[in-house]
């Protein structure tokens, strides 16, 4: 079954520590998306990218970095100079960069600080 | 700018009997409109659309949402709920002719027994 794959689940940061989530797809799409989800506030989008070797910044960017290297990669680092990093980190993607088009989630990575 | 607002953040219902989840938006141009469904530690999962053409939609799981272009709304109905539709519910807007989605900061749906 096509979909997309984030990984881990869950994971843990330590002070000025960067790590990196990972958002894998097969659905052979062009365009995909980050978003931040915090309780009460929706979805807000960090970054999204329309093809291989293009991204741009989304709304909250800042102390964010990503790379799409492969159509079907689009891995997102969380650095040290992003201050309150904890929320759940959504991916997604759609057939190509266009608002009629339905976006399809992955399940999620949950990041919390030690 | 496109903005989305829910204006209710929980709604408890009975199961079996009919539930409606609000959606406002504001924009200057036309609209595309959507609802997503969220489960407890998972991701949104599409339950419609609205892009053009009849202003009534329907999921397949019972789920309805109807475009009001002078109301700018597309509320979200079901004539009965069951506990598994116990759920976070979104809805997404985005401007014709922009890359963006914006989205409401969603209604927690708790269906009681």
């Amino acid at each position: 079954d096509g979909g997309i794959t984030q990984s881990p689940k869950y994971l843990f940061r330590k002070e000025g520590q960067n790590v990196t989530l990972s958002c894998e797809q097969n659905l052979n799409h062009d365009a995909m998306y980050w978003y931040r989800q915090d309780p009460g506030q929706g979805l807000r989008l960090i970054y999204y990218s329309q093809i291989v070797n293009d991204f741009q910044k989304g709304d909250i960017a800042e102390g964010y970095s990503v790379s799409r290297e492969k159509k079907e990669s689009f891995p997102l680092t969380v650095t040290s100079a992003q201050k309150n990093p904890t929320a759940f980190y959504l991916c997604a993607s759609s057939i190509m960069l266009g608002t009629e088009q339905p976006q399809h989630f992955g399940d999620g990575t949950r990041l919390s600080i030690l | 700018a496109q903005s989305v607002t829910q204006l209710d953040s929980q709604v408890p219902v009975f199961e079996e009997a009919p539930v409606e989840l609000r959606c406002n938006y504001s924009s200057s141009v036309s609209v595309y409109l959507f609802w997503y469904v969220q489960y407890p530690n998972q991701g949104l999962q599409l339950l419609l659309k609205y892009l053009s053409g009849s202003t009534l939609v329907e999921s397949i799981n019972g789920f309805e949402a109807e475009f009001n272009k002078s109301q700018t709304s597309f509320h979200l109905r079901k004539p009965s709920v069951h506990i598994s539709d116990t759920a976070e519910y979104f809805c997404a807007v985005s401007a014709s002719g922009t890359y963006k989605y914006i989205f409401g900061t969603g209604t927690r749906l708790k269906v009681l027994a």
